[in-house]
């Protein structure tokens, strides 16, 4: 699978827009790039699956440039139970994808939500 | 209603022993996963059923065994345990085809002294 690197933490405040941003150079053809949140003593939580362009959903956007080797995760508006890590993912785990359980997460972005 | 339900949620025991934990997910997805979340968090797969088939194997100890009785349930048993298996240990279930990603459940946190 694809490496993904990301920031180990970010900061922000309540209200605000929230963007965190992953590198995945080698990112094959049929890869799509997923985002899983989660908060402490819980399992991950899916957010939002994209393979190119936009993609938009009631709790967040992706945002998938041509080359897609980068992706960025856009949080709207934060609040304080926002806080937990995010982590992004690469791999043929799509739609139609096969990569049975080959989800590999790196060490994800800490995102810290003050008052 | 639980999507994918382990337990227990916690579990302390000595080293050597040997211990189990239970997965059932009611989603009606035909594959399975354990997951091992480190100190440092990161989230590791360890085994993958598909319909009851053992299809990921990842370089886990012989003491780890899987058992899959029905695609509903994927349990992970572990004979002589030890410290360096104190993780938390994350089922989680997906199905071809869709577009939500893996559900998971809440972890179960294995503590062994």
């Amino acid at each position: 699978l694809a490496k993904t690197t990301q920031p180990i933490s970010m900061d922000s405040y309540e209200g605000q827009e929230v963007n965190i941003t992953c590198s995945h150079n080698n990112i094959a053809t049929n890869d799509y790039i997923t985002w899983y949140q989660q908060f402490p003593s819980q399992g991950p939580r899916f957010i939002i699956q994209g393979y190119k362009t936009k993609v938009t959903n009631e709790v967040a956007s992706l945002f998938i440039p041509a080359d897609r080797k980068s992706s960025t995760l856009s949080l709207p508006r934060v609040s304080l139970s926002d806080t937990a890590v995010y982590y992004c993912l690469v791999g043929d785990i799509g739609a139609g994808g096969t990569s049975y359980g080959k989800l590999t997460f790196g060490q994800g972005t800490i995102l810290t939500v003050h008052p | 209603d639980t999507a994918v339900s382990q337990t227990p949620k916690y579990l302390v025991t000595q080293m050597g022993n040997d211990k189990s934990i239970k997965c059932e997910q009611n989603l009606g997805h035909d594959t399975m996963y354990w997951y091992k979340q480190d100190s440092k968090k990161f989230l590791k797969i360890m085994f993958s059923y598909n319909n009851k088939e053992l299809i990921i194997n990842e370089t886990v100890p012989n003491r780890f065994s899987p058992k899959s009785p029905d695609k509903a349930h994927l349990n992970l048993h572990i004979n002589s345990l030890e410290l360096g298996d104190s993780a938390v240990y994350f089922c989680a279930s997906s199905q071809k085809g869709q577009d939500y990603g893996y559900t998971f459940g809440s972890g179960t946190r294995l503590t062994v002294v």
